[in-house]
């Protein structure tokens, strides 16, 4: 069986400083990684993937996230935080391309002015 | 405009009226699926379609029926909706070719009480 373990509820973080939202999983096998992206009131956006290949991906809106095999984890990274990155963010894993996503709980990001 | 529609947006009715909601996508996506979100819970998948005619389970399919006649709907009904199905619903699409990699669009929910 797939999971992934958010580890933090809430992560608040000032403008202007860099955001780290942390990311672990298990999975049998190579995984496919994920992070979406919810706004209030509206649906979940794509905004970054790892398959295979380089350890740092590059996203939407500035935001990267790197895998690392032995620690299993793909923490979400910006090197500068907006208000506008306030948001609820998830990580999600499978196991191929095409099979069930198993999703975290969800991480809500607060960036204060 | 490539989108994910879903209707009703909320929706409050009560236990064991049969009710179903609708899913469409008009990118042509092989690819939908049905999630619940709830409060520390994340998502949750309820059913998912590989292709028209083909669908499964996903973690928690109790109480949900779904069926898959048509590629760009994927309608969700509850025979007898019971006040624990009361969540937020999420329809994503995606495609299943080469390089795809489930970067799944998804709709912008269903808020559904359950009295």
């Amino acid at each position: 069986a797939q999971s992934v373990a958010q580890p933090e509820d809430q992560v608040n973080v000032a403008e202007g400083n860099p955001l780290t939202v942390k990311c672990t999983y298990s999975v049998s096998g190579n995984p496919y990684l994920f992070w979406y992206v919810q706004y209030p009131n509206r649906g979940l956006q794509f905004l970054l993937k790892y398959i295979t290949g380089d350890n740092l991906v590059k996203g939407s809106y500035g935001f990267e996230a790197e895998f690392n095999k032995s620690q299993t984890s793909f923490h979400l990274k910006k090197p500068s935080a907006l208000v506008s990155d306030s948001a609820l963010y998830f990580c999600a894993v499978s196991l191929s391309g095409y099979s069930t996503l198993t999703f975290g709980k969800g991480t809500m990001l607060l960036v204060s002015p | 405009e490539a989108q994910v529609t879903q209707n009703p947006r909320y929706l409050i009715t009560v236990t064991g009226k049969k009710l179903t909601v609708t899913c469409s996508q008009n990118m042509n996506h092989e690819y939908m699926s049905w999630y619940r979100q709830d409060p520390g819970l994340g998502l949750r998948q309820i059913y998912y379609s590989m292709n028209v005619e083909v669908t499964d389970k996903g973690d928690v399919p109790e109480g949900y029926k779904v069926s898959r006649k048509e590629k760009r709907n994927f309608p969700l009904i509850l025979e007898s909706p019971s006040p624990n199905q009361t969540s937020l619903y999420f329809c994503a699409s995606s495609f299943r070719g080469q390089g795809s990699y489930n970067e799944q669009f998804f709709g912008p929910g269903t808020r559904l009480t359950v009295l």
